[in-house]
């Protein structure tokens, strides 16, 4: 069965380090999406990708946070330098925008830590 | 601001019982809607996704769609304790390049054996 990949699966880093998530979507789902998961809360949105496009970044923190999608398929999500409050579930989530679906299916996420 | 309200419990419910989780979203534009559940420590796993006003089933589940209350659903019947998990709604308002999906906080289930 086809599944959104992310690594690491875990990440403990200290503040002012830089640490970077990746992510490869379904095979051939064209729209990508980066999101955050503080614990209690649901996901909110960092970046949307259209194929390599960056279709919303409103709500990325662009001072330390930075997301692309060279070639369209996966992507890295970086931040730098990381801060105590960064310390979340980074999930990455595809969506086949061919099917005339909206639903998006999400990797097992990346658990920061920031000490 | 388009919002998702769900009650975030915890709701006990006793097994083999039926469970009830509630939504209301704020955006009367909206067309699609979905459950994801949510187990302690891991992603998002979709469950259910509704689009027209009625009912909807896939085995113990039925999604439940209100839009002119703009409410929406979840039942699970015959409750089990692997049933006993975080249960996000999520609503879309795709218009143009507007698909961006707004999650609810999440409603707590627990199924007492």
């Amino acid at each position: 069965e086809a599944e959104v990949a992310q690594s690491p699966r875990y990440k403990i880093t200290e503040k002012s380090q830089a640490v970077a998530f990746w992510c490869d979507p379904i095979s051939g789902h064209a729209t990508l999406y980066w999101y955050r998961q503080i614990l209690g809360q649901g996901p909110e949105l960092l970046v949307q990708f259209q194929d390599e496009s960056v279709v919303d970044d409103s709500q990325l923190p662009k001072d330390r946070f930075s997301a692309e999608r060279l070639k369209g398929v996966d992507s890295t999500l970086k931040i730098q330098p990381a801060e105590l409050g960064d310390s979340a579930m980074y999930l990455c989530a595809s969506r086949d925008q061919t099917s005339g679906s909206n639903e998006q299916f999400f990797g097992p996420g990346t658990r920061l830590t920031v000490l | 601001q388009k919002e998702v309200e769900q009650n975030s419990g915890p709701l006990s419910v006793p097994e083999g019982a039926i469970a009830s989780l509630n939504c209301t979203y704020s955006d009367r534009g909206s067309q699609s809607f979905f459950w994801y559940r949510q187990y302690s420590g891991k992603s998002p796993e979709l469950i259910m996704s509704i689009y027209s006003n009625g009912d909807k089933e896939d085995g113990r589940f039925t999604a439940q769609l209100n839009k002119a209350s703009q409410y929406v659903s979840l039942l699970i019947r015959d409750s089990q304790p692997s049933d006993s998990a975080t249960y996000l709604c999520a609503v879309n308002n795709r218009g143009n390049r507007d698909d961006k999906i707004i999650f609810g906080k999440g409603t707590r289930l627990h199924i007492l054996p």
